[in-house]
């Protein structure tokens, strides 16, 4: 059981908005700005897409955006287009020995 | 980037040892991280070093299951177990992880299959 808790999937259709959650608690997410997101496609390696929950690595899309509020952080993708469809995995710093945990990953569908 | 080396099949009770060779960047002075994908437990972060003095971390899970080591010289980190169990199946990546006071897996390895069966 992953420690932060995301939707196993979300679908939208080409153009369109998604949002995908990532709840954690008041000890995780709630009390770090330390949230990343990753896109994974099938049989390929994560990539990096929101780094300390806002901030895009260069090279990726302004359609995709980051923001948190209290134990939820949130990924947002703007204006969905087909190479988008992908599984995402949210991470957060934790703190302690565990350092970071990741959530259990959403699967988005582009309709 | 990150070039790990290929999948691996072995035996329950046997030993491995697999590698993630950085290029293109000062490998000493960035941590590296191995994660484990599991279609169970999906991504899961075991262990990071920093090779520039080997300060290891690791994650209370797999604590005493595995060792992280690197060597300088050749700009490569590996990841070891010593008797493997068929419950440590599954796909091993490697990645650059910023530490304090960031905290994110930046680039990432192509990933190393691990298949333990009898």
């Amino acid at each position: 059981q992953s420690a932060l808790t995301q939707p196993a999937s979300v679908s939208g259709s080409p153009g369109q908005s998604v949002t995908i959650s990532c709840t954690g608690t008041s000890t995780d997410v709630g009390s770090y700005s330390l949230v990343s997101w990753y896109q994974q496609h099938p049989g390929k390696a994560p990539k990096l897409m929101i780094f300390m929950v806002t901030k895009r690595p260069s090279g990726v899309s302004s359609r995709f955006s980051g923001s948190k509020s209290g134990n939820t952080a949130s990924l947002t993708i703007s204006g969905l287009q087909p190479e988008d469809e992908a599984d995402y995995y949210c991470c957060s710093y934790v703190g302690g020995t565990t350092i970071v945990a990741f959530g259990g990953g959403t699967r988005l569908t582009v309709l | 980037q990150l070039v790990q080396s290929g999948a691996e099949v072995k035996k329950p009770g046997e030993s491995l040892k697999i590698s993630c060779k950085g290029s293109g960047y000062n490998f000493p002075n960035f941590w590296i991280a191995w994660v484990r994908q599991t279609p169970g437990k999906g991504l899961e972060w075991m262990a990071s070093i920093f090779p520039d003095n080997s300060q290891t971390r690791y994650s209370p899970s797999f604590q005493g299951q595995v060792t992280i080591s690197a060597d300088k010289s050749t700009s490569t980190a590996y990841l070891q177990w010593h008797s493997l169990k068929a419950s440590d199946t599954g796909m091993f990546y490697c990645a650059i992880l910023w530490m304090a006071p960031n905290y994110y897996f930046d680039v990432w390895g192509q990933g190393t299959l691990v298949t333990v069966s009898s």
